[in-house]
């Protein structure tokens, strides 16, 4: 099956900081999901792409959807104390209706004031 | 917040009951979805649905079913638990649309443990 692989599993920073994590991917997609997982809650969805190439943002969010449709970054500007989570990428590749996603493991931020 | 319920939130049961979990949803979205996450794995998609009485399998559906007999409920049912089924599960939702069909929804999880 599909297997998306984000990094890092991890990640200490300062507030203020800004976050960079990715998720690769061994097929093409044709959308990425971001999502965030606060603990003992459902994951919210963050930001949807849907071309290659394309950068979007949510606030301080910015995700791009990479051009070779294997790819995913999201980058979090100035993190701040509610930023600490697990963030997961999530991708599909569909040619019609609505199937279950592909999710990587997570990238769980932690940040120190 | 979409408007997805999921009951019970925890459920304690042994090896070799039937167990169901319910998902219900306000949105009137066509298709629903049950995963589950556990450590080391992420979240894995179990079953779908694509309409009332329209359902198939995802990545890791042995040992489970489900049924949607109408638009808002999806009931997932582990017809005798195991202790490999414990785990947190999470139902999802999207609406019947050409793109947006695939940003899903997630409910707030039932953490169900296995004894």
């Amino acid at each position: 099956g599909q297997q998306l692989n984000q990094s890092p599993q991890s990640m200490f920073i300062q507030e203020g900081e800004d976050v960079s994590m990715n998720c690769t991917s061994s097929s093409i997609f044709n959308t990425w999901l971001w999502y965030k997982q606060d603990p003992g809650e459902g994951p919210v969805l963050l930001i949807a792409l849907y071309k290659a190439g394309e950068l979007t943002s949510n606030g301080r969010l910015t995700a791009q959807f990479g051009i070779t449709r294997k790819d995913s970054f999201l980058n979090i500007s100035a993190s701040i104390p509610s930023d600490v989570g697990i963030y997961f990428c999530a991708g599909l590749f569909s040619g019609g209706g609505a199937d279950g996603l592909t999710f990587g493991k997570g990238t769980h931020l932690i940040i120190q004031p | 917040d979409a408007g997805i319920t999921q009951s019970p939130r925890h459920k304690v049961t042994e090896t070799g009951t039937p167990v169901t979990l319910r998902c219900h949803q306000t949105e009137n979205h066509r298709y629903m979805y049950w995963y589950r996450q556990d450590p080391g794995h992420g979240l894995r998609l179990i079953h779908y649905s694509y309409g009332v009485k329209d359902t198939d399998k995802g990545e890791v559906s042995d040992g489970y079913s489900v049924s949607r007999s109408k638009t808002e409920d999806f009931l997932l049912t582990l017809e005798s638990a195991t202790s490999s089924q414990t785990s947190v599960y999470f139902c999802a939702i999207s609406e019947s649309h050409p793109v947006v069909a695939y940003e899903q929804y997630f409910g707030p999880g039932t953490r169900l443990t296995v004894t």
